[in-house]
């Protein structure tokens, strides 16, 4: 079985500009989420998607957004990017709540 | 305001002993914990979990001990082998709000052969 997929692996872009990063999570698994890692530390929380609806945002400006698609694959965007952007976006995906699989992530580096 | 509490950053141990990694929380409304382990070029990998119903959860080489009084979790990994070596992260969630995960900042394990 395939696990949660995110594209693309690798990003670089300059500040100012826009970046979507994608996400197909696990066949059957409604339920999508979005975490920025920073360097050292752990993952933060930006969105909860749950059958095509937000469940939850976490502590992020308003340049960050997020859906999720009838087919449950799922879109991060970020506006205006800025050098402090720069991390390891990671997907996640789960049937409902808990015990959530991660993709191996987008590495976004803002130049 | 870190919820989730890992405060050794590093720790090493000998093959065949017992790796013990610890967590702190601070919010009394966390009543599910997991721990996920990651290696580099990978996004995380769920280890196991424990519910707040309980105070102990066994999964192989791996148990998961909760004190709630204490707030405070462990993970033990017994015995250790060299392919443990990887980054551990410790999570909480409230799940009566919103199934987001509170991540601490990882310990790193390094198994000695």
């Amino acid at each position: 079985d395939a696990g949660v997929t995110q594209s693309p692996t690798h990003l670089i872009k300059t500040r100012g500009q826009q970046v979507t990063l994608r996400c197909s999570p696990i066949s059957g698994h409604k339920s999508v989420s979005w975490y920025q890692q920073v360097l050292g530390q752990g993952p933060q929380f930006i969105f909860q998607y749950y059958e095509k609806e937000e469940r939850g945002r976490g502590n992020f400006p308003d340049r960050f957004s997020a859906r999720q698609f009838p087919n449950y694959s799922s879109e991060l965007n970020v506006n205006a990017l800025l050098l402090g952007d720069s991390a390891l976006y990671l997907c996640a995906s789960s049937r409902g709540q808990g015990d959530y699989t991660f993709g191996s992530g987008t590495r976004l580096t803002v130049v | 305001d870190q919820q989730v509490k890992q405060n050794s950053p590093s720790l090493s141990v000998q093959e065949g002993r017992i790796s013990i990694l610890n967590c702190d929380y601070t919010n009394s409304m966390f009543d599910y914990f997991l721990w996920y382990k990651k290696y580099p070029a990978e996004g995380p990998t769920f280890l196991i979990s424990i519910s707040s119903i309980k105070d102990k959860n066994e999964d192989g080489r791996f148990t998961v001990f909760l004190n709630k009084s204490a707030k405070h979790l462990s993970l033990h990994i017994v015995p250790s082998q060299p392919g443990d070596s990887a980054v551990y992260f410790c999570a909480a969630s409230a799940t009566s709000g919103t199934y987001k995960y509170i991540f601490g900042t990882g310990t790193r394990l390094k198994v000695l052969a």
